[in-house]
C-alpha cells in the first residue's frame, strides 16, 4: 500500500498570506495526486488533480506542484473561508486510494 | 448540476448490518464509477471500495474483504454500500463519490452509529 504523509498536521497562518502545504508518498506515483479540502461537517471536496491542475470553479490562488513523491499545496493569499482540513490522496493505484492525514490550516 | 444524495443516518447494535444507498442525478450514470469513502470521528479519510454503475466490476479495500458489498441499480441510478457484522469501530460518516480517475463529486455523507 502506497503510504501518504503530510506535514504539518496544523499549520497556523494570518488572512491575506500565502499557506504551503506539503506531502510525500511512500514510492513514486508520478502526478497521480489530488488534493481535498473538508470544512466541518462537509465532505471533501475536489481542489487539485493532476497534481497541478485545478477542479472546474476553484479559484487561482489554489495551485499545486510536485510529481513522483513530493507534492506541494500552495495558497497564495488565504481568504476566511479557505480555513480547513486538507487531504491528498494517490491515485497512482487507482481505484485503490490511499489518503494522507490531513493538515489543519488554521487562522493565526 | 451533479447530485449525489444519501440516505439517512443509521444506528446499528454491534453484529448487525447497514445498507446505505446513494442516488446520482445531473449526470450519465453508467459513465462514472462510485467510489466509497468513510471517515471516523475526528479522524482521516479510508478508502473503502469502487464498483463500476456500467458493469458492475467492484474492487474493495482489503481491511473490509467479506464484509463490504456494493450494488449498482441502474434503473434508478442508486448505488449501495452494505457492511455487516458491524463493530464500534465502524462509526463513522460514510460518503459516496461520482468517480472517473478521481472522486470529483461527493454525496453529503451518512452516519452510521454502531453501539450496543
Amino acid at each position: 500500500e502506497i503510504v501518504m504523509t503530510q506535514s504539518p498536521a496544523t499549520l497556523s497562518v494570518s488572512p491575506g498570506d500565502r499557506a504551503t502545504l506539503s506531502c510525500t508518498a511512500s514510492e513514486s506515483i508520478n502526478i497521480n495526486l489530488a488534493w481535498y479540502q473538508q470544512k466541518p461537517g462537509q465532505a471533501p471536496r475536489l481542489l487539485i488533480y493532476g497534481a497541478s491542475t485545478r477542479a472546474t470553479g476553484i479559484p487561482v490562488r489554489f495551485s499545486g506542484s510536485g510529481s513522483g513523491t513530493e507534492f506541494t499545496l500552495t495558497i497564495s493569499s488565504l481568504q476566511s473561508e479557505d480555513f480547513a482540513v486538507y487531504y491528498c490522496q494517490q491515485y497512482n493505484n487507482w481505484p485503490r486510494y490511499t489518503f494522507g492525514q490531513g493538515t489543519k490550516l488554521e487562522i493565526k | 448540476q451533479v447530485q449525489l444524495v444519501q440516505s439517512g443516518a443509521e444506528v446499528k447494535k454491534p453484529g448487525a448490518s447497514v445498507k446505505v444507498s446513494c442516488k446520482a442525478s445531473g449526470y450519465t450514470f453508467t459513465l462514472y464509477g462510485i467510489t466509497w469513502v468513510r471517515q471516523a470521528p475526528g479522524q482521516g479519510l479510508e478508502w473503502m471500495g469502487w464498483i463500476s454503475t456500467y458493469n458492475g466490476n467492484t474492487d474493495y479495500a482489503q481491511k473490509l474483504q467479506g464484509r463490504v458489498t456494493l450494488t449498482t441499480d441502474t434503473s434508478t441510478s442508486t448505488v449501495y454500500m452494505e457492511l455487516r457484522s458491524l463493530r464500534s469501530d465502524d462509526t463513522a460518516v460514510y460518503y459516496c463519490a461520482r468517480d472517473m480517475e478521481v472522486p470529483d463529486s461527493w454525496g453529503q455523507g451518512t452516519l452510521v452509529t454502531v453501539s450496543s
